[in-house]
């Protein structure tokens, strides 16, 4: 079965600075992958999913993720935080369908001015 | 995509008592799911909701503790039992869906924030 590793716990930009979030899949094997995100005191909300379709994925918020086999790396960019983006990520591997998504500790991003 | 609300947003509880959240969906789903995220952590499933059979609940999860009703396709409850504070997160509701052998993303209600004194 897919898993992921997200190999930050937190990580901290200045507004205006890229933001990056680092996240690891072990298997290639029909992947697919998701990224949410969880505004402090709100649900989770999906930013972008990979299914095979294109390498590249664009979310909302300006948000995108590059899928990369050579490197099992599925990781959040985004080329200018704003304060909005402080929240907490999650990288989640996608499972058979009808089964829950599992997920992992995610990553908290912390913006400063 | 779908949206989730849930009932109660919050409750303050005391302990010994019960809450049920209620979950509504705008649309028919076939399964929903429940999960619990506790102060500063990740989300933990606590069970499967398919309507028109029982829940199916996550390992360290009962159904005396957590039981679940799924009465139609657009609806589900979550009753927390005999509270203690250990009790205090916040519940989501989720909903997917899909086939074959790709997952679909899941989408999230807002969540039940939970305290218990």
């Amino acid at each position: 079965a897919q898993s992921v590793t997200q190999l930050d716990s937190h990580v901290s930009v200045s507004e205006g600075t890229p933001v990056l979030l680092r996240c690891n899949y072990s298997s290639s094997y029909s992947p697919s992958l998701f990224w949410y995100v969880q505004h402090p005191n709100k649900g989770l909300q999906l930013l972008l999913k990979y299914t095979s379709a294109a390498t590249l994925v664009k979310g909302i918020n300006g948000f995108e993720a590059e899928f990369k086999k050579s490197e099992t790396s599925f990781h959040l960019t985004k080329p200018s935080a704003h304060m909005s983006d402080a929240a907490e990520y999650f990288c989640v591997p996608g499972r058979q369908a009808g089964t829950a998504l599992i997920f992992g500790k995610g990553t908290t991003l912390s913006v400063s001015s | 995509s779908a949206v989730i609300s849930q009932k109660p947003s919050r409750d303050i509880c005391q302990r010994g008592t019960s809450l049920t959240i209620q979950c509504q969906v705008d649309s028919q789903v076939t399964m929903m799911f429940w999960y619990r995220q506790q102060p500063g952590q990740s989300l933990t499933l606590i069970a499967t909701a398919n309507q028109g059979s029982e829940a199916t609940y996550e390992s360290g999860f009962v159904i005396d503790k957590f039981p679940i009703s799924r009465p139609n396709l657009t609806f589900s409850t979550l009753t927390v039992s005999n509270m203690s504070p250990e009790d205090s997160s916040i519940y989501l509701c989720s909903v997917g869906g899909g086939s074959g052998t790709v997952s679909y993303e899941q989408y999230f209600g807002p969540g039940t924030r939970l305290t218990v004194t």
